[in-house]
């Protein structure tokens, strides 16, 4: 029974490089949803997905930050140009996007450091 | 703007004694609530949840509380034990159509004492 998968699950990154984060969702899942946590504080949301669809992007920064949810494969974040600011944990969660009680299940996430 | 605050970053309580973990919300739009654990470096493992159509749901030694009116929700853990050390989460969902991304509590440090 996998549960979510995220790749990698450490990522150093030097300034102005690309930073692309990999989430596979649970078996029957098709919602996709990535969240940023910063030190010492709570999960942001970032933007929500279906299969080859945005739905809600309204918590992804609007430069330099795309998510895609390809028809075959994972979810992928992209950050592009990356800063300091970047270095956080990267979760992504899934769920089956029911009506009322849908419960998103959470990766081990993917640690972000930018040097 | 912290629409679900944690106002307790941390609590210590005595193995086998009752945990009570404390939650506020300041939008009347939520519909949905859920706790989640968190270990260092892993993801947030859910616990358990509550529509806003009830006002208790148990499971185990874990039980949720929503109070619309107050705009508060608690996780009492009884009893609790030294694996339940963690950091716990509060989470929320809107009400909108499509909306279905979950808005977070700062957490709270849970230790329990041997």
């Amino acid at each position: 029974n996998a549960g979510v998968m995220q790749n990698p699950r450490h990522l150093v990154r030097r300034r102005g490089q690309e930073a692309r984060l990999r989430c596979s969702p649970m078996k029957g899942h098709s919602h996709v949803y990535w969240y940023r946590q910063l030190p010492e504080e709570g999960l942001k949301f970032m933007v929500y997905l279906q299969k080859e669809n945005i739905i809600d992007e309204s918590g992804m920064p609007k430069e330099r930050f795309s998510a895609e949810f390809p028809k075959e494969g994972p979810s992928i974040l992209r950050i592009q140009q990356v800063v300091r600011g970047d270095s956080a944990a990267y979760f992504c969660a899934s769920s089956q996007g029911l009506a009322g009680t849908d419960t998103q299940y959470f990766g081990p996430g993917t640690r972000l450091t930018v040097l | 703007d912290q629409q679900v605050k944690q106002n307790s970053p941390s609590l210590s309580v005595q193995e086998g004694r009752i945990s009570i973990l404390n939650c506020d919300y300041t939008n009347s739009m939520f519909d949905y609530f859920l706790w989640y654990k968190k270990y260092p470096a892993e993801g947030p493992t859910f616990l358990i949840s509550i529509s806003s159509i009830k006002d208790k749901n148990e499971d185990g030694r874990f039980t949720v509380f929503l109070n619309k009116s107050a705009k508060h929700l608690s996780l009492h853990i009884v009893p609790s034990q030294p694996g339940d050390s963690a950091v716990y989460f509060c989470a929320a969902r809107g009400a909108q159509t499509g909306a279905n991304n979950l808005f977070f509590g700062t957490g709270t440090r849970l230790t329990v004492i041997p």
